[in-house]
């Protein structure tokens, strides 16, 4: 079966970088892309971005441009989102999700709480 | 950017009874809305692509319309465990923008 498995739990330091990923099994990584999700109390949900798994190609959510970079390791089907300058406005759970043509945002991990504090 | 409108931001509902809530695309989006449902502690589940597009194994209770500019969620028969958020997207096109939401209770 389809399953999207994130990375654990981040505490980081204002200023510094996370690197969280989304491990996908059961189907063919290189066929769909994944896209990537900020939810925080606050905000609700925000759409960051997606990788063509496939090509390593992306399109980011302005808001996210400079904040977010996504890359892709098809060797071990995994997806990467690396998060930069972090504040405490970045603190907020994270997850991937597949996209697909036919049937979009199917698939969900289960998220990533990144937590920023000094 | 396409901004996506949801309302109520709340509603109160008792078993049993019927739900419409609304999603509102600032530019005409044709059918490309999506619907989800997110508990406490839990990833958003897709309900309805395409606007009108029941996925796989969503009770038929929940049913989606609209086209363009105007969506809805419709919820028959309310059931306890359908408390939640609900949430629309605008699918095919990127930004994929997501709606601030609609929480349901239950009396």
């Amino acid at each position: 079966q389809v399953q999207l498995q994130q990375s654990g739990a981040e505490l980081a330091k204002p200023g510094s970088s996370v690197k969280i990923s989304c491990k996908a099994s059961g189907y063919t990584f290189t066929s769909y892309y994944i896209s990537w999700i900020k939810q925080t109390t606050g905000q609700g949900l925000e759409y960051i971005g997606y990788i063509n798994t496939g090509s390593g190609g992306t399109n980011y959510n302005e808001k996210f441009k400079g904040k977010a970079t996504l890359t892709v390791d098809k060797s071990s089907s995994t997806a990467f989102m690396q998060l930069s300058s972090l504040t405490p406005d970045d603190s907020a759970v994270y997850y991937c999700a597949r996209d697909g043509t036919r049937v979009p945002f199917a698939y969900w991990g289960q998220g990533t709480l990144v937590t920023v504090s000094s | 950017n396409i901004v996506m409108t949801q309302s109520p931001k709340s509603m109160s509902i008792s078993v049993g009874d019927r739900v419409t809530m609304n999603c509102k695309a600032s530019q005409n989006v044709g059918n490309n809305i999506a619907w989800y449902q997110q508990k406490p502690g839990q990833s958003p589940k897709l309900l309805i692509y395409y606007a009108s597009n029941r996925y796989t194994g969503v009770p038929d209770r929940f049913t989606g319309g609209g086209y363009g500019t105007d969506f809805t969620l419709t919820i028959n028969s309310v059931q306890a465990e359908d408390a939640a958020f609900y949430y629309c997207q605008r699918i095919y096109n990127s930004p994929f923008t997501f709606g601030s939401g609609t929480k349901l209770e239950i009396k």
